[in-house]
C-alpha cells in the first residue's frame, strides 16, 4: 500500500549492534504498530502506538523499543540485536479505535538478519 | 496467551480446485479476518466476520465465523495461479487485541 512505508527493506546486522527500522505513513493514521513474522508463529505483535508520543508493549516485547514523536512515523528499535530477532518485520496502521473490527494495512516489510 | 491453530499447514492444489482451510481458538473471538499475504509483501485483508454463523463472500473467496466463536473457515473456488501465498487468520476478543494464526501456504499447480 503506498500510504505506508517500511524502510530499509533488507538489512544484515552484527550481534550486538543497535539497529532501528522506520515505518512512515501518509494515511494520517492514528494506530500504528510493529509485528514480526517467523516460521511456525504466525505474526506476533511486538509494540504499538495509540498517538504520538503514547506507546505500549505487544506480546514478544522484550529486547525492542519504540518511539513515535510524529504522527507519521514509528521507529522500532533492537538497542543490541541478538540472532534470534533475525525475523521479518511489518508495520501496520488503522484508523479504527475498534481496530480488529475493520482489519490493518500492512507495509511490505523489513528483512532483517542478525549474524 | 490465546492461540490459533491453522489448518493446513500448506497445501498444493491443481488450478481449477476449491480450496478449505480453516482456523481453531481455545478462546472465543468477536471477530474473525481473512488476510493474504502474497511473497515478499505485507498481508491484505480479505474477508472480515463480525457474528457468529455469519457468511461473507468476496468474489471466489467465502469465510465462515463459526457458531461457537472459536472457528472460521476460508474457502477459494476455482483456484487460479495468483491465489498463491499465505492465508492468515486472526481474531480479535476486543479492544486492540488481536491474534494472528500461524498461517497456510497455498501453491497451486497450473
Amino acid at each position: 500500500d503506498a500510504g505506508i512505508t517500511q524502510s530499509p527493506r533488507h538489512k544484515v546486522t552484527e550481534t550486538g549492534t543497535p539497529v532501528t527500522l522506520r515505518c512512515h505513513q501518509t494515511e494520517n493514521h492514528r494506530y500504528m504498530y510493529w509485528y514480526r513474522q517467523d516460521p511456525g508463529h504466525g505474526l506476533r505483535l511486538i509494540h504499538y502506538s495509540y498517538g504520538v508520543k503514547d506507546t505500549d508493549k505487544g506480546e514478544v516485547s522484550d529486547g525492542y523499543s519504540v518511539s513515535r514523536s510524529k504522527t507519521e512515523d514509528f521507529l522500532l528499535t533492537l538497542e543490541s540485536a541478538t540472532s534470534s530477532q533475525t525475523s521479518v518485520y511489518f508495520c501496520a496502521i488503522t484508523d479504527r479505535e475498534v481496530l480488529a473490527n475493520y482489519g490493518y494495512t500492512f507495509g511490505s516489510g523489513t528483512r532483517l538478519t542478525v549474524v | 496467551g490465546q492461540q490459533l491453530n491453522q489448518s493446513p499447514q500448506s497445501m498444493f492444489i491443481q488450478e481449477g480446485e476449491d480450496v478449505s482451510m480453516n482456523c481453531t481458538s481455545s478462546s472465543i473471538f468477536n471477530t474473525w479476518l481473512w488476510y493474504k499475504q502474497d511473497p515478499g509483501e505485507g498481508p491484505v485483508l480479505l474477508i472480515a466476520l463480525y457474528k457468529a454463523g455469519e457468511l461473507t463472500s468476496n468474489g471466489r473467496l467465502t469465510a465462515q465465523f463459526g457458531i461457537t466463536r472459536k472457528d472460521s473457515f476460508l474457502n477459494i473456488s476455482a483456484s487460479i495461479p495468483s491465489d498463491v501465498g499465505i492465508y492468515f487468520c486472526a481474531g480479535s476478543g476486543g479492544y486492540q487485541k488481536v491474534t494472528f494464526g500461524t498461517g497456510t501456504k497455498l501453491q497451486v499447480i497450473p
